[in-house]
């Protein structure tokens, strides 16, 4: 099964800031998704976007999606303390119907 | 949006011990379920597929008789760890899609064999 890898595994930055996160992934896609997860908690979907389509925005995120160079990039824009969390990136298993790969993540310290 | 709730959310028990974790989705019904393990500051890996009305879908490596899923339900997922040791410890999620390709998990359960 396909594993993504995001870099940097960790981001300290502080408020106001822009957060940017990579995502890398292997085989072919109709979609990909990022999740957020604060510590000892479960996934929030935080946007996906699809195999045709190059860059999306909701509210300060923007995710971009290079389908040639198997790659996704999230965009946390002005960043603020709340923001601190774990960002993981997510493609389809084609194996079992709608589950996830997950990457391996990237953790986001946003300082006051 | 669509809820899913585990219970419990910690436990701890001892070697040798079952201990089973419920997923429900509060206010959708899922036909299909997915059980996720996530070892400390690690990536989340699909343990199996739950489906309703048959038999679950173990990833390779996977203990199917180690790891019971059983999907009685379109709202109830359950996963009973058996016989369980220490290096089972780990967080235990769920995870559910309401029709979409987004899924939608439950706050996780934090399992803890001593």
């Amino acid at each position: 099964s396909q594993q993504g890898e995001e870099d940097p595994q960790a981001l300290s930055i502080q408020e106001g800031e822009n957060a940017t996160m990579n995502c890398s992934y292997k085989t072919s896609i109709n979609n990909l998704q990022w999740y957020r997860q604060n510590s000892g908690r479960g996934l929030v979907h935080l946007i996906l976007i699809r195999s045709n389509e190059r860059e999306k925005h909701s509210g300060r995120l923007r995710v971009t999606l290079d389908t040639s160079k198997k790659s996704s990039s999230l965009l946390i824009t002005a960043s603020r303390a709340a923001d601190t969390a774990s960002y993981f990136c997510a493609t389809p298993n084609s194996n079992s119907g709608y589950a996830l790969n997950f990457g391996k993540g990237t953790s986001l310290l946003v300082t006051p | 949006g669509a809820v899913v709730s585990q219970h419990p959310s910690r436990v701890i028990c001892k070697s040798g011990t079952s201990v089973k974790i419920e997923c429900r989705s509060l206010d959708f019904q899922a036909t299909t379920m997915f059980w996720y393990r996530q070892f400390p500051k690690q990536s989340l890996m699909l343990m199996a597929t739950s489906n309703e009305g048959s038999k679950a879908t173990y990833e390779q490596g996977v203990e199917k008789d180690k790891f019971l899923i059983n999907h009685a339900s379109l709202t109830l997922s359950t996963l009973t760890v058996t016989s369980a040791h220490p290096e089972d410890s780990s967080f235990y999620i769920c995870s559910a899609n309401a029709g979409g390709y987004e899924q939608y998990f439950g706050p996780g359960t934090r399992l803890t064999v001593t």
